[in-house]
């Protein structure tokens, strides 16, 4: 079975530009994370989403940063405008929900590396 | 509020040690869950363990061992005989069965060189 999938790996842009990432869940999983990790924070929890839902957005850095998941099998990040601090590499998971199973480890999407010029 | 703390920022070790990450972690339920994850230069997060808090049987995994107290809070993990391939960084983190179900507060991590 695919794993998650993540879009682009590597992402180069300029300060201003708008990038957008994009992440393909595990099939049947009813729980998406974005996380963003730096050597300075760690991995971060930026938003969660459930059925298609968003949870808990409190993550999110600030309005440049937004979120969407317009079905179960696809959800999107956005950076408009980027900045240079938000060089990162951004991680979606996805899991079981508590209520389905017993088991709700997360399964971790390759990454999408971004830097921001 | 639910926090995990891994002390040890960085674990440097000879190939063949035994070397034990640990794990400590906070939070006021009484049902929640524990997990082990892997981080290799790779850079893609690997699940390694879970644990519930109903269930403190420590867990054996070739070279790999979870010790759960819950009189402690702790949750460490014991790599028997390290390899090179071993050196990673690895991260404890703990969901709850709350209002935040499904979410996973994850520590800072503990990087892990294994020298040969």
């Amino acid at each position: 079975d695919a794993g998650v999938i993540q879009s682009p790996r590597h992402e180069v842009t300029e300060m201003g530009q708008e990038v957008t990432l994009r992440c393909k869940p595990i099939s049947g999983h009813d729980y998406l994370f974005w996380y963003r990790q730096t050597m300075m924070r760690g991995l971060e929890l930026l938003i969660y989403f459930n059925n298609n839902v968003p949870i808990d957005d409190s993550g999110m850095p600030e309005d440049r940063f937004s979120a969407k998941m317009p079905n179960a099998s696809f959800s999107t990040l956005k950076i408009q405008p980027s900045e240079p601090r938000d060089s990162a590499v951004y991680f979606c998971a996805s899991s079981f929900g508590l209520a389905v199973s017993s088991y709700n480890e997360q399964f971790f999407g390759p990454g999408t590396r971004l830097t921001v010029l | 509020a639910q926090k995990v703390t891994q002390a040890q920022t960085e674990i440097s070790v000879v190939e063949k040690e035994d070397v034990t990450l640990d794990c400590v972690y906070e939070t006021r339920d009484t049902t929640y869950y524990l997990f082990w994850y892997k981080q290799p230069p790779s850079g893609e997060l690997v699940f390694l363990i879970r644990r519930n808090s109903f269930d403190e049987q420590n867990e054996i995994s070739g070279r790999y061992s979870w010790n759960f107290q819950k009189s402690t809070s702790s949750f460490n993990f014991t790599i028997t005989a390290s390899q090179v391939v071993d050196s990673a960084v690895y991260f404890c983190a703990l969901s709850e069965a709350g209002n935040n179900a499904g979410k996973s507060t994850f520590g800072d991590g503990t990087t892990l060189t294994v020298k040969p």
